[in-house]
């Protein structure tokens, strides 16, 4: 079945460390990806996406991800975090241009400060 | 970014009622608009498309005639959900599809928090 896999669910991270999400998806073909912040009591917000060209996207806050397509994969990286990170990330894929968004289901982020 | 809009934000009804959310591109007109809904600590699943003139087209396993789906102009649309059972309680976010140069791309709405009792 066609699913986008995000595999930590909770992550705790003191500020400053390094972040790393992972996501990953099995779709063949032509994907566009994207990454989703949703903090407490806000609604989802675009962080990032790939369509094309460079693999290596840099977002908003700091955020970065990298598409591998040999791994079907689309990490979310972050250098160093802070208490305002604390969030859910999603990340989530659609083929093509008409495709519908699937998204993974989410990794909640809190961050102590 | 463009704002999509919902309303209400939260409602609590008595079982047997229906309730309608509305989801309203403010800046921009969607041809296309989605509703998900979000279960505690899961993923949004996608209920259906919503298409500027026509029927909605929903996903498999979402019935079309407890969660209706109007979407009467380019700005808006609304999900009624009827005979609203305990089990329907749950987060309700719509998206809008925009083109944004060569890509399409969905912004979404705050959510609808629904409570049936």
């Amino acid at each position: 079945a066609q699913s986008v896999s995000q595999h930590n669910h909770h992550v705790i991270l003191s500020e400053a460390a390094s972040l790393e999400l992972g996501c990953n998806y099995s779709y063949g073909g032509t994907v566009n990806l994207f990454w989703y912040v949703q903090y407490p009591g806000q609604h989802l917000q675009l962080l990032l996406k790939y369509f094309s060209g460079d693999p290596l996207v840099k977002g908003i806050k700091g955020f970065e991800a990298e598409f591998i397509k040999s791994k079907f994969s689309f990490n979310l990286r972050k250098p160093s975090v802070q208490w305002s990170d604390t969030a859910e990330y999603f990340c989530a894929v659609n083929r093509g241009s008409q495709g519908n968004l699937i998204f993974g289901k989410g990794t909640k982020l809190s961050v102590k400060p | 970014g463009a704002v999509v809009s919902q309303h209400p934000s939260w409602v609590i009804c008595k079982s047997g009622t229906s309730v309608k959310i509305e989801c309203r591109s403010l800046d921009f007109q969607a041809t296309t608009m989605f509703w998900y809904r979000q279960f505690p600590k899961q993923s949004l699943m996608l209920m259906a498309t919503s298409n500027e003139g026509s029927k909605a087209t929903y996903e498999q396993g979402v019935e079309k005639d407890k969660f209706l789906i109007n979407h009467a102009s380019l700005t808006l649309s609304t999900l009624t959900v009827t005979s609203a059972h305990p089990e329907d309680s749950s987060f309700y976010i719509c998206s809008a599809r925009i083109r944004v140069g060569s890509y399409n791309e969905q912004f979404f709405g705050p959510g609808t928090r629904l409570t049936v009792l």
